[in-house]
């Protein structure tokens, strides 16, 4: 595709269940994003992956949130036993070499935890 | 990381002129200002990205002083469609500099 796409765009969950949430890079883009944006902030940095290397999680918030990129393209964003807390709007990003470098972000998930 | 600070909300009318001027006092030697749009229900969109003086594109104009503690984003002419909310980022250079930092943004309101 000619940009970043995320599935779902929105997601709804009830309190301490698992979600996951897809990112499909701009093809051939070595380094992949996860940032997670509240309702009137700017987005924060979660993780970093270098293909399917992942250098940097240091923004994850917690040990339910785990993510991956198994074969250096698409990447998965999982969020185990969801809290009310982690209602946000959740985006990925990529850009053509490894950082820095200019990120090219997708649409975002909305998730929703009830 | 360098700590950048803007408005945190400005109106225009359609047609006029928009500085948005962001400060970014300890930035270090090797780091580029870059800004970002973001629309409603969108991801940031990168504008523009400078390191001293000038820089223009079909979007925007970036004016960065010689002491580089301070940046103005220009937008000429908005229109409705502007209506969105800037990011200046202040980092982009060495080790660690992947984790763009965008702060709150300015959030420009263009008026009819």
């Amino acid at each position: 595709g000619a940009g970043v796409s995320q599935s779902p765009r929105y997601k709804v969950a009830k309190r301490g269940q698992d979600v996951a949430l897809r990112c499909d890079p701009i093809s051939g883009h070595v380094s992949l994003f996860w940032y997670q944006q509240a309702l009137g902030q700017g987005p924060e940095f979660l993780t970093y992956f270098q293909n399917e290397a992942q250098l940097d999680k240091s923004g994850l918030p917690s040990d339910r949130f785990f993510a991956e990129r198994p074969e250096g393209s698409v990447s998965t964003l999982k969020i185990q036993r969801t809290q009310q807390e982690d209602s946000a709007v959740y985006l990925c990003a990529s850009s053509l070499r490894q950082a820095p470098d200019t990120q090219y972000f997708g649409p975002g998930t909305r998730l929703t935890v009830l | 990381l360098a700590k950048t600070t803007q408005p945190i909300s400005m109106d225009s009318y359609e047609g006029q002129e928009v500085n948005i001027t962001c400060s970014h006092n300890n930035i270090a030697t090797n780091d580029y200002i870059t800004w970002y749009q973001q629309f409603p229900s969108q991801g940031p969109r990168f504008i523009i990205q400078g390191y001293k003086t000038k820089v223009t594109n079909e979007v925007a104009s970036l004016f960065i002083p010689a002491d580089r503690k301070s940046s103005t984003l220009s937008l000429p002419r908005v229109s409705l469609s502007d209506t969105a909310v800037y990011y200046c980022l202040g980092p982009y250079s060495g080790a660690g500099s992947y984790q763009l930092t965008f702060g709150k943004g300015t959030k420009l309101s263009v008026i009819p």
